[in-house]
């Protein structure tokens, strides 16, 4: 059971332009949603946050947007850059619930290319 | 930034055999660890959370008698691999929170390839 879901394998854009990668999720305890960038081999690393009293959140060139009505997430970079070119991964935690405290589910990831 | 190491960052060893993973804070005391494995092209998967001092939380589905986690102080927590097997083989990868913080901070990770 995938509680935390991207459809997308993987995302090519252009560099300078928008970014988008979505993020669909299934428990309604989750109440703290988060994204990471990773490379191959190593660990993630964190980019930016939300908290499920809020909607959007914006961090530089990331902006995270959270839908909870139709428990849907995404990450916008702009403008993309090459260097932005990793595995993106959503993660959701049920922080709320006390005993779950830290525990992240994660998504599949999605892979971003960005061109020159 | 909050640094987590992990070691080794690779390794390999024969069936049967135990292996230890090392995660350490290096700038910052945490009480709680986790430890989390990804295989291949999948996501990453909690496999127990490792608290300072007492025993480790362990998912379901995951056996705490082969994976051995130990959390002695507050910047380091050892998950061991015992009587390691081929399908052990995955890329573990631990986080830790820094205390009166929220995020989780990654290690680089461990590629352990059990032949």
């Amino acid at each position: 059971d995938q509680q935390v879901k991207q459809n997308s394998p993987s995302l090519s854009v252009q560099e300078g332009r928008i970014s988008i990668l979505n993020c669909d999720y299934t428990n309604s305890m989750f109440d703290y949603f988060l994204w990471y960038k990773k490379y191959p081999a190593e660990g993630p690393t964190f980019l930016i946050s939300i908290s499920s009293i809020k909607d959007k959140n914006e961090d530089g060139r990331f902006t995270v947007f959270l839908n909870k009505s139709a428990k849907h997430l995404s990450l916008h970079i702009v403008p993309s850059q090459p260097g932005d070119s990793a595995v993106y991964f959503c993660a959701a935690s049920a922080e709320s619930g006390g005993t779950s405290y830290g525990k992240l589910t994660f998504g599949q990831g999605t892979i971003l290319t960005v061109h020159p | 930034g909050a640094v987590v190491s992990q070691h080794p960052s690779r390794v390999i060893c024969k069936s049967g055999t135990s292996v230890k993973i090392e995660c350490r804070s290096l700038d910052f005391q945490a009480t709680t660890m986790f430890w989390y494995r990804q295989f291949p092209k999948q996501s990453l998967m909690l496999m127990a959370t490792s608290n300072e001092g007492s025993k480790a939380t362990y998912e379901q589905g995951v056996e705490k008698d082969k994976f051995l986690i130990n959390h002695a102080s507050l910047t380091l927590s050892t998950l061991t691999v015992t009587s390691a097997h081929p399908e052990d083989s995955s890329f573990y990868i631990c986080s830790a929170i820094p205390l009166g913080q929220y995020e989780q901070y990654f290690g680089p990770g461990t590629r352990l390839t059990v032949t």
